[in-house]
């Protein structure tokens, strides 16, 4: 299967801006998801396809994709954003869900 | 709202089964469009899928598991359960199940809490 690439850790300063990437082959042809995932607790989605955001998730989370990556902004970081962050996409027979990222720890700091 | 629920023992022997069941609440698991996912996390690591299946029966299992693992379905009960052979310490992991949408913008939309699996003797 293919494999996605996140940096491991990355911090942003209180209400500043903050990108998180995802990099794999499969992007090129598939949208990325992401998940937030919190000390203890289940993941939660918080963007899936070209740009779009479950209910009852701020609008400063963002998602974009170019070429092999895609990318998770934040933007006006708050301090409840702390945590781990996945991606997923398909695998590369293109049919399953089958691939996640290693995932990136973000600090607020 | 749809919710998940695991259920299962938390500790297994070295070389026995690991069986869990999911409890599908709030919908239907014989909806069409969705994929009922196994996806594990051992501790202090990252996700891994193990697999998922269409309510219809139809399975796929992450190439790297497959061997040991069995997907099932009881449409009746809104369950759907993991069995997981030949455990080894390595299999230690939070196992959560979740909702799998393939068309369209693909994800795992829902989510169970999780449950800890401790593989020992």
């Amino acid at each position: 299967s293919s494999e996605l690439t996140q940096d491991p850790a990355v911090s942003v300063a209180l209400g500043q801006t903050v990108r998180i990437t995802c990099q794999g082959d499969s992007l090129r042809s598939y949208y990325a998801s992401w998940y937030q995932q919190k000390p203890g607790q289940a993941p939660v989605l918080v963007i899936y396809g070209k740009n779009n955001r479950p209910s009852g998730i701020p609008d400063r989370f963002s998602g974009s994709s170019s070429g092999n990556t895609a990318s998770l902004t934040i933007t006006g970081a708050q301090a409840e954003d702390e945590a781990d962050y996945y991606c997923n996409s398909r695998d590369s027979s293109g049919n399953h869900l089958g691939v996640f990222g290693g995932g990136t720890k973000l600090t607020v700091l | 709202q749809v919710q998940l629920q695991e259920s299962g023992p938390g500790l297994v022997k070295p070389s026995q089964t690991l069986s869990l069941t999911c409890t599908v609440s709030g919908g239907s698991i014989s909806s069409g469009d969705y994929y009922w996912s196994w996806i594990r996390q051992p501790p202090g690591k990252g996700l891994e899928w193990i697999g998922y299946i269409y309510y219809s029966g139809s399975t796929y299992y992450n190439p790297s598991l497959k061997s040991r693992v069995t997907i099932s379905v009881d449409t009746s009960k809104n369950q759907f359960s993991l069995k997981l052979s030949s455990v080894t310490a390595a299999d230690t992991a939070v196992y959560y199940c979740a909702r799998g949408l393939l068309v369209g913008a693909t994800r795992f939309d829902y989510w169970g809490q999780g449950t800890l699996v401790t593989v020992s003797s």
